[in-house]
């Protein structure tokens, strides 16, 4: 099974901060790789599709990048209603995978 | 508009059965494949199971092979999880998810389902 290893596990960040999320995957997913956000007490939302696109109706301030087996999420200025846990999702290989997720929280 | 609305949760013992049911409309259901994805409480994301858009291929985690299984109604729009032998680490919201080519793009709001005696 790919391992989809998230980091840090908690972030803090002031509003218009540029924050950066982080995630490993133990092996090369060939850029098979989605973020969703998921705020309290609600289902996840897709945020960005393998690597880089931006899913219909997110905000520009929401950016990926990556390949091989690095991938980040990028908020370019950090919102109040960013506050969420961030998962990142391996679609390569079966099992499909996510992983533990960052808590995104506002300083 | 995507929508996709579980049903069927609840509470159940171990060892019992239980069906989940997911209605399915605002796109061409026939056209998507499907896929369950549930959440424990407090916990993260777990991947359950997958079928493919006519049903010929299906694909489950480990831990649910030969105790769940995952199926569809095309004519009714409809996703389905038999869930058997239920456990108590099966214990979790179960979402309802439509898979394509950019992964699990739409989400149900999810159901509850709590193994206990």
């Amino acid at each position: 099974d790919i391992q989809m290893t998230q980091s840090p596990s908690v972030l803090s960040a002031s509003v218009g901060d540029r924050v950066t999320l982080n995630c490993k995957a133990s092996q090369n997913i060939n850029k098979y790789l989605n973020w969703y956000q998921q705020k309290l007490g609600e289902a996840p939302k897709l945020l960005i599709y393998n690597t880089n696109n931006l899913q219909t109706g997110i905000p520009s301030r929401f950016s990926g990048s990556g390949s091989g087996t690095d991938y980040t999420l990028t908020i370019s200025s950090l919102q109040p209603e960013d506050v969420a846990t961030y998962f990142c999702f391996q679609h390569n290989s079966w099992p499909l995978t996510f992983g533990s997720g960052t808590k995104l929280e506002i300083k | 508009e995507v929508q996709l609305v579980e049903s069927g949760g609840g509470l159940v013992q171990p060892g019992r059965s239980m069906k989940l049911s997911c209605a399915a409309s605002g796109f061409t259901f026939s056209n998507y494949g499907m896929a369950w994805v549930r959440q424990a409480p407090t916990k993260g994301l777990e991947w359950v199971a997958t079928i493919s858009y006519d049903g010929s291929s299906t694909y489950y985690r480990d831990s649910v092979k030969g105790r769940f299984t995952i199926s569809r109604d095309n004519a009714k729009s409809t996703l389905y999880l038999q869930m058997n032998s239920l456990r108590s680490e099966d214990t979790a919201t179960y979402y309802c998810t439509r898979e394509g080519r950019r992964g699990f793009d739409y989400w149900g709001q999810g159901v509850m389902v709590t193994v206990s005696s």
